[in-house]
């Protein structure tokens, strides 16, 4: 069946530190992957979107890899601030404007 | 640019009661979707919207639930008797026409409990 993977625990780092989060998935061939933040009590909103032909994308000091091979997405934060503390979402490419979340993983920065 | 306006942001009733949540998308946007989140999961796809048409409702439970999106602007999705499963966050979220993938928009939530 398809499966869409996030670590479940969440991810404390340091102020400063980069924070990377991994989606992995199963039985799916995605034509593309988004990653979307959510704050307590607040929709998703959304960072950055990958396509299957890219392998990197970049906005400010975020970086988003895709490998279908290994059927993962890397998410990373560079010099990680306290304000970046919020659950990340993964989502699939599930058919036309379609998309398949994951359960997410919740990132804690600390000063 | 307001963003996609949901009402009500909190619901509470008895279980059997019917409930009805509004939504209003981003001025422009064809697309229209209404997810369901449950608590430490990721949102659910239940239905989405290409103007007033609905192309997917898969995942809708047809027995309990409706939605509708006349002349193509704001919606309501409605659930009649609701039960004690359907307690979570209602998510409705809208993106403009064009190539897929889309960013989506996605309202505050209506959080619903049922008792």
């Amino acid at each position: 069946s398809q499966k869409i993977e996030q670590n479940s625990e969440a991810l404390n780092i340091q102020e400063g530190k980069t924070a990377t989060l991994t989606c992995n998935y199963t039985n799916y061939s995605p034509a593309y992957l988004q990653w979307y933040r959510q704050d307590p009590g607040r929709g998703p909103v959304f960072l950055l979107l990958i396509r299957e032909n890219e392998k990197e994308k970049r906005k400010e000091r975020l970086k988003v890899t895709f490998d279908t091979t290994l059927k993962q997405s890397l998410f990373h934060i560079t010099a990680s601030q306290p304000a970046d503390s919020a659950t990340y979402l993964c989502a699939l490419a599930g058919g036309y404007n379609k998309l398949i979340f994951g359960a997410g993983t919740r990132l804690a920065v600390h000063p | 640019e307001a963003g996609v306006v949901q009402s009500p942001r909190y619901k509470i009733i008895e279980k059997k009661q019917p409930v009805a949540f509004w939504c209003n998308p981003i001025s422009g946007h064809n697309t229209l979707y209404w997810y369901r989140q449950n608590l430490g999961q990721g949102p659910e796809l239940l239905i989405r919207y290409e103007n007033e048409e609905a192309v997917d409702d898969s995942q809708l439970p047809k027995d309990r639930f409706s939605a509708e999106r006349l002349k193509g602007v704001d919606s309501t999705l409605k659930i009649q008797p609701a039960e004690l499963g359907d307690s979570a966050v209602y998510l409705c979220a809208s993106s403009a026409a064009g190539t897929s993938g889309n960013e989506q928009f996605f309202g505050p939530g209506t959080r619903l409990t049922v008792l």
